[in-house]
């Protein structure tokens, strides 16, 4: 079975400084997928990142950065330079390659990330 | 359009009333589903459509029942519900391209239901 674990609850930085949100993942697939979700108060889960199980580059998003390493089971998220609009629930979840037509996600408990001005 | 949007926002009902929850999107994805996140928890899946057709039921209780009536639209249909089922409702949308657990999901802001 799958498992997402994100074993940071609760973050709080200061603006500017740096965060690194961890996500570790268990699965026996080979072809799996991984996705970075925020959630901020409002409610709504933003698309961030989806890498493939097969691509173990690391992406650069402005700000934002991810690091895979299929070695540790690994996909961490990094935010250069925070913002308090940085401030929501991250999730990081894992989609498995399966016969099915559908997109079936399991998320980690999600880590809350304060950014204080 | 690139959104997926969600109506009410907010709901609350009694134990005795028969509500519906309402998700449109306008991208063209063919699977859409339903998740159900309680305060401080991850989403939680509950139904898929794909091709407007039931394809996963994640074993909800009856009195959640879910419609679509066409490629755009998802209802959930609310009866007889018990307080423990007050939670934020998320409907999400994504494409169908053949990968398998590729897709990504684009979600909507929420219903916030609370039960009474």
């Amino acid at each position: 079975a799958q498992k997402v674990t994100q074993a940071q609850t609760e973050i709080s930085v200061v603006e500017k400084e740096d965060v690194t949100l961890d996500c570790v993942y268990e699965t026996r697939d080979t072809t799996y997928y991984l996705f970075w979700y925020k959630q901020p108060p409002s409610g709504e889960l933003v698309f961030l990142i989806r890498r493939n199980s097969f691509d173990e580059q690391n992406e650069i998003s402005g700000r934002y950065s991810w690091n895979f390493q299929k070695s540790t089971s690994s996909f961490n998220f990094t935010i250069t330079a925070s913002q308090v609009v940085d401030s929501a629930v991250y999730f990081c979840a894992l989609s498995e390659h399966y016969t099915g037509a559908n997109s079936k996600l399991t998320f980690g408990k999600g880590i809350t990330l304060s950014v204080r001005p | 359009d690139t959104e997926v949007t969600q109506t009410p926002k907010h709901l609350v009902m009694g134990m005795t009333n028969k509500k519906s929850l309402k998700c449109e999107q306008h991208m063209g994805h063919r699977a859409m589903y339903w998740y159900k996140q309680k305060a401080k928890k991850p989403p939680e899946l509950m139904f898929v459509y794909s091709y407007e057709k039931l394809s996963i039921n994640e074993s909800v209780p009856s009195r959640f029942s879910p419609e679509c009536p066409n490629s755009s639209l998802l209802n959930l249909h609310l009866h007889a519900l018990q307080p423990e089922d007050s939670a934020l409702y998320l409907c999400a949308s994504s494409h169908l391209t053949g990968l398998a657990g590729a897709d990504e999901q684009f979600f909507g802001p929420g219903t916030r239901l609370t039960v009474l």
